[in-house]
């Protein structure tokens, strides 16, 4: 009964591919978030969603496209892989416009080689 | 934008000693924190919240203390265990935005 599943857990493409991460949330949540943490740990906002719609993208290069076909799911694409994409991205998810607690994914570790 | 961050990356504390993390923020309207566990290989994990109208919050063995004068909050872990070692991460609340700070890598030695 996980809350926040993210598919896969890790994704090793090589540079200049396209590649998918899928996430879902069974809360009920409104708001749905994408993050990265780099290899420092440092977990960076890329964007947020409120019911399906997008509310944040925080200069994210247009080579990420998030995608919410409904208030469940929040799947991010990425085309043209670079290397400096690796990283862990974690799909997070809140009710209230996340004045409350977040939940989040057990992250997809990205390498891109 | 928001400014999240810690004073020290790394904390080291022996078993059963108390542990204190801070963390300093600088939008002064922000209104909601959260303080965030992170075991390697997982998400984070919600510890413990505090709202601006309130100071102090206390959980099971973990406190939490708000300053807003000097934008300035901490979390205090009781009795730190083993199981304690982890990243911990602030994170502030402003509309639709979650930010979070840099994260203190806590080591609990026996």
């Amino acid at each position: 009964d996980t809350a926040v599943s993210q598919t896969p857990k890790y994704l090793v493409t090589q540079m200049g591919n396209d590649k998918s991460i899928k996430c879902e949330q069974n809360l009920g949540h409104d708001t749905m978030y994408w993050y990265k943490q780099d290899s420092k740990k440092f977990l960076k906002i890329m964007f947020s969603y409120n019911n399906k719609e997008l509310i944040i993208n925080e200069t994210v290069p247009n080579r990420f496209s998030p995608k919410s076909p409904d208030k469940a799911h929040l799947n991010l694409h990425i085309n043209s892989l670079e290397l400096g994409d690796s990283a862990v991205y974690f799909c997070a998810s809140a009710e209230v416009g996340g004045r409350v607690e977040a939940f989040f994914g057990q992250g997809t570790r990205l390498t891109v080689v | 934008g928001e400014s999240v961050g810690l004073h020290l990356p790394t904390l080291s504390v022996q078993e059963g000693d108390n542990s204190i993390i801070n963390c300093a923020y600088s939008n002064s309207a922000s209104d909601y924190f959260i303080w965030y566990k992170q075991e390697s290989g997982k998400g984070p994990q919600f510890i413990i919240d505090i709202r601006s109208n309130m100071d102090k919050r206390q959980g099971q063995r973990v406190t939490v203390l708000l300053n807003k004068t000097v934008k300035h909050l901490s979390l205090q872990i009781a009795a730190t265990q083993p199981g304690d070692s982890a990243v911990y991460f602030c994170a502030v609340n402003s509309g639709y935005a979650l930010n979070f700070g840099k994260g203190t890598s806590l080591l609990v030695t026996p």
